[in-house]
């Protein structure tokens, strides 16, 4: 089993939509968690931390289920600008850090 | 943006040549990463830096090496390059909540 999974995806939606990523992750040990958007051919940039009692940016939502070890992002009335690769991030931490990334989530956008 | 510069940009070499990529970092991170990037992996850790001469293996260390002889400079060596080592590469720095990336570089092994 993969550490850290995503939705295969791709997501294509219209501008508008409501779009969901999930993402399970199999150490039970993580101890922070992210989402990273990574544009075509670009470097990843954090989106946002994800806390466990759910954090809200905008029209982003991420929520942690550390029972299930799951991760999500909920994006809220799509914009073209938000197609890009979705990047579910585990730091499992300790003394030193290091990020699993998963494969990501190609979301397009349609006007 | 954190400062990390990537060079090569672009880069194709040919099989059983070395080859060394270099990040530069302006932030004064103690962390520091190198990842690649493959359409069917997605980014996955090769070597990373947890301070000067201080370095350890990430999941995908065969085939190369790195060094760290100041803060600001880390280096990947691929140490003779074959086709399954064409990919992009990116440098990450860290701190304790947030990961950096360098504009990446493109290798092409032919």
């Amino acid at each position: 089993r993969k550490e850290v999974e995503q939705d295969p995806g791709p997501f294509n939606v219209p501008e508008g939509a409501t779009v969901a990523f999930n993402c399970t992750y199999s150490n039970s040990a993580s101890q922070s968690f992210f989402w990273y958007r990574q544009d075509c051919r670009k470097e990843p940039k954090l989106l946002m931390s994800v806390y466990s009692s759910g954090n809200e940016d905008g029209r982003f939502t991420a929520q942690l289920n550390r029972a299930s070890q799951y991760i999500s992002l909920l994006i809220r009335d799509s914009k073209l600008s938000d197609s890009a690769t979705y990047l579910c991030v585990v730091n499992i931490g300790g003394s030193n850090y290091k990020l699993t990334f998963g494969k990501g989530t190609l979301l397009t956008v349609n006007p | 943006d954190a400062g990390i510069t990537q060079s090569p940009r672009h880069k194709v070499t040919e099989t059983g040549t070395p080859v060394t990529l270099r990040c530069h970092q302006t932030e004064n991170h103690r962390y520091m990463y190198w990842y690649r990037q493959d359409p069917e992996h997605g980014l996955r850790l090769i070597h990373y830096s947890y301070g000067v001469k201080d370095t350890d293996k990430g999941e995908v260390s065969d085939g190369y090496s790195v060094s760290r002889s100041k803060t600001e400079d880390f280096l990947l060596t691929l140490e003779s390059a074959t086709s399954s080592q064409t990919s992009v590469y990116f440098c990450a720095t860290m701190t304790g909540v947030e990961a950096f990336f360098g504009q990446g570089t493109r290798l092409t092994v032919v």
